[in-house]
């Protein structure tokens, strides 16, 4: 059965750094999202991406993150200075939407870990 | 905007016991999900209610929907220990983003 993957499975770095997180959604995917979960909390939208463009972002996904899908397969999150508020797991998430097809697949997140 | 209420946030019952989640959302929407997460893991899916009065049930776990009370069910019936963990009733608005609660932990005592 399809699925979507993320790399890395945990990512440790020092604050100021950047990083990339990344994900290969279901391939016959059209939507791509970003939600993000603190240790303990609920899951929080972030951002959703549809034809090479952000379709809707929420106030966390302020000018440190962007997104990409530099290829095919790939779509990217990356956050250009880490703070220590960032730490999380980041879960993509793809979707279909066609054919009233809505629902969203997740990933199995990665663990961001800013020290 | 839209507010997803879980309660209660916490739960400790026996095995072989019954109870019910309760989910409260604040505005229109015709599709709510519940999701199971254990420690650590991903978010798996449970059931996806479509519409009103839509009931759904997977071995212990039933699930409705009452759109015009904005208001979703998870009953858990004779519960056992292997359905400990994170529960999340989260609204789908259009599509373009999901709208999750906060979740409630449920720790099932053997």
């Amino acid at each position: 059965e399809p699925e979507v993957t993320q790399t890395p499975s945990h990512q440790v770095t020092q604050m100021g750094q950047e990083v990339i997180l990344r994900c290969v959604p279901i391939s016959n995917h059209l939507y791509f999202y970003w939600y993000r979960q603190i240790l303990g909390q609920k899951v929080e939208f972030l951002v959703s991406f549809y034809n090479n463009e952000i379709s809707e972002k929420s106030e966390i996904f302020d000018d440190q993150f962007s997104v990409e899908r530099p290829d095919g397969s790939n779509f990217t999150l990356k956050i250009r200075s880490t703070k220590l508020e960032d730490s999380a797991m980041y879960f993509c998430a793809s979707s279909v939407r066609q054919f009233g097809l809505r629902e969203q697949y997740f990933g199995p997140g990665t663990r961001l870990t800013v020290t | 905007e839209l507010k997803v209420e879980q309660n209660p946030l916490f739960l400790s019952m026996q095995e072989g016991k019954n109870y019910t989640i309760y989910c409260n959302y604040s505005t229109t929407s015709d599709r709510l999900y519940w999701y199971r997460q254990d420690p650590g893991k991903s978010l798996e899916s449970l059931f996806v209610l479509l519409s009103n009065g839509a009931v759904k049930q997977e071995g212990r776990l039933m699930a409705s929907l009452d759109t015009k009370a904005r208001l979703s069910t998870l009953h858990i019936t004779a519960a056992v220990h292997d359905l400990s963990a994170t529960y999340f009733c989260a609204v789908d608005l259009r599509g373009d983003k999901i709208i999750f609660g906060k979740g409630t932990r449920l720790h099932i005592l053997p």
